[in-house]
C-alpha cells in the first residue's frame, strides 16, 4: 500500500529555532506539493515541485521558508527562524504529473503538526 | 484566481439519514473538482473527482457528487450516513491548462460533519 510519509509527525520548538520537515513521496510520483493547514486560513498551497524542480512557490513566505527536493525520494520544508504564527499542520502530497502541468490526483501524507512557542 | 466556498461550517445528520454537503466554486474555465475527507489527526483522503464527461461521479465509501456548471456547484451526497463518516470534508478546485491538469489545489474551508446516533 503506497503512501506518502512525513516526519516528524509532531514538532514543538521555540521561536527562532530552525525547523525541518521531511516528506517521502509515493515511489514513481514526480510531483510533490506542500500545504499548510490552520484554523484561520484553512488549507493553503505553499509550493510544489515537478521532477524535483520548483514550479510554484508563490504561497510560501520567502524570507523564512525554503523548500527543496534533494532527490526524487525526499522533499524538505525548512523554516528559519520559526515564529509562533508558523504553528500549523504541514501536509505533503504527491502526484503523477504528465506533460506541462498535470497532477490529476494528489495523495496526502499524515502531516506534521508544528507548534512554535 | 479560482476559489471554493463551502457555506456550511458544521452539519449534523442522524445515522442512516441522507447527506448533502454544498460546494460552490469560482473559476473561469472548466474546473477540475475534488472532494477530500479528513479524519481527526489524519491526512486527506480523496473521495472522488470530476474532470470531464458524466456530471454525476461516484466515489469511495458510497459517496457521489454532481457537477452543475450552471450553478457552479459540486455538491457531495450520500444516501445513508454511517457513524464512521463523521469527519471534515473539503471541496477543492484545480486549474485546467491546455491538455488538462489540476496542479496545486485551492481548497474550501471545510464542512465538519457530525453524526447523531
Amino acid at each position: 500500500d503506497a503512501r506518502v510519509t512525513q516526519t516528524p509527525r509532531h514538532k514543538v520548538t521555540e521561536m527562532g529555532q530552525e525547523v525541518t520537515m521531511r516528506c517521502q513521496p509515493i515511489l514513481g510520483h514526480n510531483t510533490v506539493f506542500w500545504y499548510r493547514q490552520t484554523m484561520m486560513q484553512g488549507l493553503e498551497l505553499l509550493a510544489y515541485f515537478r521532477n524535483r524542480a520548483p514550479l510554484d512557490d508563490s504561497g510560501m513566505p520567502k524570507d523564512r521558508f525554503s523548500a527543496e527536493m534533494p532527490d526524487a525520494t525526499l522533499a524538505t520544508l525548512k523554516i528559519q527562524p520559526s515564529e509562533p504564527r508558523d504553528s500549523a499542520v504541514y501536509f505533503c502530497a504527491s502526484g503523477l504529473g504528465r506533460g506541462q502541468r498535470i497532477s490529476y490526483e494528489q495523495y496526502f501524507g499524515p502531516g506534521t503538526r508544528l507548534t512554535v512557542t | 484566481a479560482q476559489s471554493v466556498t463551502q457555506p456550511d461550517i458544521h452539519i449534523t445528520v442522524s445515522e442512516g439519514a441522507s447527506l448533502e454537503l454544498r460546494c460552490n466554486y469560482s473559476y473561469g474555465a472548466t474546473p477540475y473538482l475534488f472532494w477530500y475527507v479528513q479524519s481527526p489527526g489524519q491526512g486527506l483522503q480523496l473521495l472522488l473527482k470530476y474532470f470531464s464527461g458524466d456530471t454525476l461521479v461516484q466515489g469511495i465509501k458510497g459517496f457521489e457528487a454532481e457537477f452543475k456548471r450552471s450553478q457552479s456547484s459540486f455538491n457531495l451526497r450520500k444516501p445513508s450516513v454511517h457513524w464512521s463518516d463523521a469527519a471534515e470534508y473539503f471541496c477543492a478546485v484545480g486549474a485546467s491548462y491546455g491538455g488538462g491538469g489540476a496542479d496545486g489545489l485551492t481548497f474550501g474551508k471545510g464542512t465538519h460533519l457530525i453524526i447523531q446516533p
